[in-house]
């Protein structure tokens, strides 16, 4: 068992550029999340997907786009980056229970710089 | 709206002692979950306890305890036995039924000397 994985581990951008960042889950989850973490703050999510075929924007959406290619996998896009898009980026799953959120399983995240 | 406050932005603990780090929070759902997690400095995101809005008894994992008080809306984790691999930033996640987002906290920095 992976748990979630992420690629790339490291990324370098420059202004206007693009590109994917890819998730994977291997614990049959069905929501999976895409969260940034900028320096001093906690993590604030971007888009999630409740189960496969569904995709919601969270707080900070802006300047992003998601897929949720199957169960398994779920990608975020830059399309044009930033600077303000420096950030390390985390990839989550989980399932739920009660109707409570379960616990969340974390990727080991990307770090982003854009130049 | 959701809120979670954690007042200690960094905190000192002898190895061995007990630490307890603060966490308030705010929320309008009536069921909710609380969780605590810990990010050591090499990044990653670690599951450490997790405590449900109508459990009886305050949760237990290991030399963690999360001392809840819903009255108070607080969520303290109390770690015991500080071992110096504790250091690690902790942040206090809520997580409100009728969502599917989670409202962390800044987090507390824990800091371990020997």
């Amino acid at each position: 068992n992976a748990g979630v994985t992420q690629t790339p581990k490291f990324q370098v951008l420059k202004t206007g550029q693009s590109m994917t960042l890819q998730c994977a889950q291997d614990m049959n989850h069905n929501s999976m999340y895409w969260y940034r973490q900028d320096p001093g703050m906690g993590l604030r999510l971007i888009y999630y997907s409740a189960s496969e075929g569904t995709t919601d924007k969270g707080e900070v959406p802006n300047g992003y786009n998601v897929s949720r290619l199957n169960k398994r996998e779920f990608s975020l896009r830059l399309e044009s980056a930033a600077p303000s898009q420096t950030s390390v980026y985390f990839c989550a799953s989980s399932g739920r229970l009660a109707g409570v959120l379960n616990e969340q399983f974390f990727g080991p995240g990307t770090r982003l710089t854009v130049l | 709206a959701q809120k979670i406050t954690q007042t200690q932005p960094g905190m000192f603990v002898q190895e061995k002692e007990a630490v307890t780090l603060d966490c308030t929070y705010d929320t309008s759902d009536p069921s909710y979950g609380l969780f605590w997690y810990k990010q050591p400095s090499s990044g990653e995101m670690i599951f450490l306890i997790y405590q449900g809005s109508y459990d009886q008894q305050n949760a237990t994992e290991g030399r963690y305890s999360l001392n809840f008080q819903k009255a108070r809306k607080s969520a303290n984790l109390v770690i015991s036995a500080s071992q110096l691999g504790d250091s690690a930033m902790y942040f206090c996640v809520l997580a409100g039924a009728g969502s599917y987002q989670l409202t962390f906290g800044k987090g507390t920095k824990l800091s371990v000397i020997p």
